[in-house]
C-alpha cells in the first residue's frame, strides 16, 4: 500500500499527558501538511514541512505542539500536556512538491479525557 | 486569512436523484478542488479544477470553477448509496505555500 499512513488510528490520553502522531508520506515524497478536524469543522492547517525543515507553521498553537519531519523516518506531530480541547481528528497529507496534489492519511483520532 | 463556505450543512436525497452543492469565497482561488470524506477516514480529492470556467467530470460527478473564481459547485447525477459522506471544498492559499483551506463541508444522506 503506497498510500499516506497515521498511526495510531485512535489515541486516549488524559489531561497532562503527550500525544505523539505519526505520519509516513507516500513514497517519494518529502512535503508534509499536518490539519486538524473539529467535530462538524472542516480541516484547517496546522503545519507544514519539508524533510528536516519548518516551511510554515502559522495554524500550529505556539505553545505545547511541535511538529518535525526527520531525515529518516516518519513525521511527528507532538503535543505536550494536552487539554480537553485538543481533542480532534488530525490528518497527514503528502504531495510531491510544493503545489502538487496533497493525499491524505485516514487521520488520527485523539481523545482527551 | 481566506475563507470558503458551504450551505446547507446537510442535504437528503433519495437514491437516483442529481444533487448539487456549491462553495463560495469572498477572495479569488486559483484552484478549486472537491473532496470526499467517508466516516472515520482522511479525504480523497474527487475533481481539481485548475482555470476558470472550466468543466471538469469524473464519472457521475462533474464540477467547474466559477469564471469569477470565488465560486465552484459539484454535481452529482443518480445518486447511489456509496455517495453518503462529507463533501469539502479547498483550495490552496495564494501565497507562496500551498496549504489547504477547506469549506465546512456539507454532509450527504441518500435514502435508498
Amino acid at each position: 500500500n503506497a498510500g499516506v499512513m497515521q498511526n495510531p488510528r485512535h489515541l486516549v490520553r488524559r489531561r497532562g499527558q503527550e500525544a505523539r502522531l505519526r505520519c509516513s508520506p507516500m513514497k517519494g515524497h518529502s512535503h508534509v501538511y499536518w490539519y486538524r478536524q473539529l467535530p462538524e469543522e472542516g480541516l484547517k492547517f496546522m503545519v507544514y514541512l519539508q524533510k528536516e525543515n519548518i516551511i510554515d507553521e502559522s495554524g500550529m498553537p505556539k505553545e505545547r505542539f511541535s511538529a518535525e519531519f526527520p531525515k529518516e523516518g516518519p513525521s511527528i506531530l507532538r503535543i505536550q500536556q494536552v487539554v480537553r480541547g485538543d481533542s480532534a481528528a488530525y490528518f497527514c497529507a503528502s504531495s510531491l512538491s510544493r503545489a502538487d496534489t496533497q493525499y491524505f492519511g485516514p487521520g488520527t483520532r485523539l481523545t482527551v479525557l | 486569512g481566506q475563507q470558503l463556505n458551504q450551505s446547507p450543512q446537510s442535504m437528503f436525497i433519495q437514491e437516483g436523484e442529481d444533487v448539487s452543492m456549491n462553495c463560495t469565497s469572498s477572495s479569488i482561488f486559483n484552484t478549486w478542488l472537491w473532496y470526499k470524506q467517508d466516516p472515520g477516514e482522511g479525504p480523497v480529492l474527487l475533481i481539481a479544477l485548475y482555470k476558470a470556467g472550466e468543466l471538469t467530470s469524473n464519472g457521475r460527478l462533474t464540477a467547474q470553477f466559477g469564471i469569477t473564481r470565488k465560486d465552484s459547485f459539484l454535481n452529482i447525477s443518480a445518486s447511489i448509496p456509496s455517495d453518503v459522506g462529507i463533501y469539502f471544498c479547498a483550495g490552496p492559499d495564494t501565497g507562496a505555500n500551498s496549504k489547504l483551506t477547506f469549506g465546512k463541508g456539507i454532509t450527504l444522506s441518500v435514502r435508498p
